[in-house]
C-alpha cells in the first residue's frame, strides 16, 4: 500500500483565517480524496482530486470554502477557508490503491478552530 | 437512507473475550466492494479487509474473521480473544461499480473498548 503523509498533523486556528493541508504520497496515484470527520462522527467525502483537472465536490461542499489543488500525481492540498468553529474536524486524504479499488488513508490533520 | 449501518455505537468487552461488530449495507448495484477499517485513538484509518460482492467466502486472518452474507446484506467482523490493542473505532464501508468504486460510503462506526 502507499505511504501517505499529511502536514500539519494538527493545528489550532482563529476563526476567519484559512489553513492549507498538504497530502504527499510516496508513489504516483491517479485519484486522491479528501474527507472530513467531525468530532465523534463518521467520514464524509469532501471532494475527489484528479491530476490536471478541477476537483469534483460532493453535495454540501463548495470550491470557495474548500479549494483543492492537485499539481502532480503524488501531491494535493486542501484549503479550509474563512474558518469557523464548525470546521473543527479531522481532515484526511486518501488515495486509491491503483487497480485495487481500495482507499488508503493518511494520518489525518486535526483542526481546532477557536 | 443510509447505505451502511453499524447499529452498535459502542461495545465494551474484557480482554480475551470474542466480539462481533455488525455491518449491514444497502445497494442496488450488483458489483460492489465492502471494507473494514480500524481507527485507533491516533486517528489514522487502517485498512483491514476488502471483499467483493461475488466472493461470499468467509475470511480469517489471525484473530480476525469476516462473515459476508449477501442474503442478509451483512458483512460482520469478529475479533477472537480480544486484546487491549484492539480498542479503536471500526468502520465498515461500501463502494459501488456505478461510481467506479471511487465514492466510499462509511458507516457511523463502532467504538470497541477492550478492558484488561
Amino acid at each position: 500500500s502507499a505511504v501517505i503523509s499529511q502536514k500539519p498533523s494538527r493545528d489550532i486556528c482563529q476563526r476567519g483565517t484559512s489553513l492549507t493541508i498538504q497530502c504527499q504520497v510516496d508513489s504516483q496515484v491517479t485519484m486522491m480524496f479528501w474527507y472530513r470527520q467531525q468530532p465523534g462522527q463518521s467520514l464524509t467525502l469532501i471532494a475527489t482530486a484528479n491530476q490536471g483537472s478541477e476537483a469534483t465536490y460532493e453535495s454540501g461542499f463548495v470550491i470557495d470554502k474548500f479549494p483543492i489543488s492537485r499539481p502532480n500525481l503524488t501531491f494535493s492540498t486542501l484549503t479550509v477557508s474563512n474558518m469557523s468553529p464548525e470546521d473543527s474536524s479531522i481532515y484526511l486524504c486518501s488515495v486509491d490503491g491503483t487497480g485495487l479499488q481500495t482507499q488508503y488513508f493518511g494520518p489525518g490533520t486535526r483542526l481546532l478552530v477557536l | 437512507a443510509q447505505k451502511v449501518t453499524q447499529a452498535q455505537t459502542e461495545i465494551s468487552v474484557v480482554e480475551k473475550e470474542d466480539v462481533t461488530l455488525d455491518c449491514v449495507y444497502e445497494t442496488r448495484d450488483t458489483t460492489y466492494y465492502l471494507f473494514w477499517y480500524k481507527q485507533p485513538p491516533s486517528g489514522e484509518l487502517v485498512f483491514l479487509i476488502r471483499r467483493n460482492s461475488f466472493d461470499e467466502q468467509n475470511e480469517i486472518s489471525g484473530r480476525y474473521s469476516w462473515n459476508f452474507q449477501k442474503s442478509t446484506s451483512s458483512f460482520n467482523f469478529t475479533i477472537t480473544a480480544s486484546q487491549v490493542v484492539d480498542s479503536a473505532v471500526y468502520f465498515c464501508a461500501l463502494s459501488e461499480a456505478m461510481n467506479n468504486f471511487n465514492k466510499f460510503y462509511f458507516g457511523s462506526g463502532t467504538k470497541l473498548n477492550v478492558k484488561p
